[in-house]
């Protein structure tokens, strides 16, 4: 099975702070996707890579997967308090089963 | 076009209780995804269908869960006897093919009392 270990488990960053999160692979990733989940709520898609190297932004928030593919970051620069909530990475593992990360809770303080 | 629609929102039952829970897809999608969120724990693929099949059930419990995705209506993840461990947010998505990103919908909180 695919196993997704995110880090930091938890931060908590003051407003226009810049930030980062991991997500890190045990297996080669073929496509990692990064979804947001605000409290008490559903998914949010946010990006997805798939090529080594690859990097994506939108708005103030970047995604990366190095280029032997096992690792990915987030990037939020400017951190504002509607960026709080849970961050999941998540890749499709052999077959349909969809893996999900062991979640980065993020909270800003104003 | 809206989203994945899932309801009800919040589901309480008693143990021994049936758990039906609902889950409309996004128009154009065919697949459909069940995911669970234990408290504190990651969220976990249960069982992914097709309209009128089940493709792959390999996360599901193998007692008291069944799920169904009929020719027409919503994919039900039905929950017979529920149990307290069941309390969870259950998370329906869709897709219009595989291997592409899917739609989250806003979840069902099941309670068990």
């Amino acid at each position: 099975s695919q196993e997704l270990e995110q880090s930091p488990q938890s931060l908590i960053v003051q407003e226009g702070k810049n930030l980062t999160i991991n997500c890190t692979s045990s297996k080669t990733l073929y496509g990692l996707y990064w979804y947001k989940q605000k409290y008490g709520e559903g998914l949010i898609f946010l990006m997805m890579l798939q090529k080594g190297g690859e990097e994506k932004s939108h708005e103030k928030i970047t995604a990366k997967l190095d280029e032997k593919k096992q690792q990915s970051s987030l990037h939020i620069t400017a951190s504002q308090p509607s960026h709080a909530g849970i961050y999941l990475c998540g890749t499709r593992g052999t077959g349909n089963q969809f893996y999900f990360g062991t979640g980065t809770s993020l909270t800003v303080i104003p | 076009n809206a989203g994945v629609m899932q309801n009800p929102r919040h589901l309480v039952r008693r143990r021994g209780q049936e758990a039906r829970l609902r889950c409309s897809p996004m128009k154009g999608h065919s697949h459909v995804y069940w995911y669970r969120q234990l408290p504190e724990e990651g969220l976990k693929f249960m069982v992914y269908l097709q309209k009128e099949n089940i493709i792959d059930e390999s996360g599901m419990p193998k007692e008291r869960f069944s799920a169904e995705f009929p020719k027409e209506g919503p994919s039900i993840l039905r929950i017979q006897q529920v149990v307290r461990g069941d309390s969870a947010a259950y998370f329906c998505a869709s897709s219009p093919t595989t291997g592409t990103s899917e739609d989250f919908g806003p979840g069902t909180r099941l309670t068990v009392l």
